[in-house]
């Protein structure tokens, strides 16, 4: 199952809410989790089971979705946000993401 | 707390052989889960490569089945990667983590240049 993020680059202010994008090329069947990666650090989890939040991720995170479609939602963007974020699916294969960089205005 | 540490060699020749380490502290690895390998590659994209079970079972990324290893020293608590005949196109970082379906612990991960 191959995945599409969408936008691959994302300029927000602190305070904005956030809505990253995944898109299969098949049915996930909600196996998708996602990770965000600092600048010189290892991806750490945020969400598995499309919207189960990782034991302490705040919650400002959340995940949603169903199929093909999932998304990952900041409600109040954070300074600390500043990352890459990916996708990633564990329905058929293992397979991540291309990205979304996610930018502080 | 469990963590891990990846260690090997930062530059290796075509057509040689890649040779990774995974210390893992904190938890047995064969006392359950996975033990994986992924790779961030220059411009972001990431692949999972292959992992080996806490029973010593292994299973590969189908498109590196043919180049790729992963052993185990249980008495040092450690994992291990192989990649043979590596290109330049295998220079990327590279992570072990905790698999559970989902890859909840990593390593900081391993700069792995392949040039002449």
């Amino acid at each position: 199952i191959q995945l599409t993020q969408s936008p691959s680059l994302l300029s927000a202010s602190v305070g904005d809410r956030v809505t990253l994008s995944c898109k299969g090329s098949q049915n996930i069947n909600n196996y998708l989790a996602w990770y965000q990666q600092k600048l010189g650090e290892a991806p750490k989890l945020l969400i598995y089971k499309t919207n189960s939040l990782q034991t302490g991720i705040p919650s400002r995170f959340s995940g949603s979705g169903s199929g093909t479609d999932y998304t990952l939602t900041i409600s109040s963007l954070h300074s600390e946000d500043l990352a890459t974020y990916y996708c990633y699916q564990y329905n058929n294969g293992l397979t991540f993401g291309s990205g979304t960089k996610l930018e502080i205005k | 707390e469990i963590q891990l540490q990846e260690s090997g060699p930062g530059l290796v020749k075509p057509s040689q052989s890649l040779s990774l380490t995974c210390s893992v502290t904190g938890y047995t690895i064969t006392s359950g889960y996975d033990w994986s390998w992924i790779r961030k590659f220059p411009g972001n994209k990431m692949e999972w490569m292959g992992y080996i079970s806490y029973s010593g079972s292994t299973n590969y990324n189908p498109s590196l089945k043919s180049r790729i290893s992963i052993t185990r020293d249980t008495s040092k608590n450690q994992f291990f990667l192989q990649l043979n005949s590596v290109t330049t196109e295998d220079t990327a970082t590279y992570y072990c983590a905790r698999y559970n379906n989902v890859f909840d612990y990593w390593g900081q991960g391993v700069m792995v240049t392949v040039s002449s």
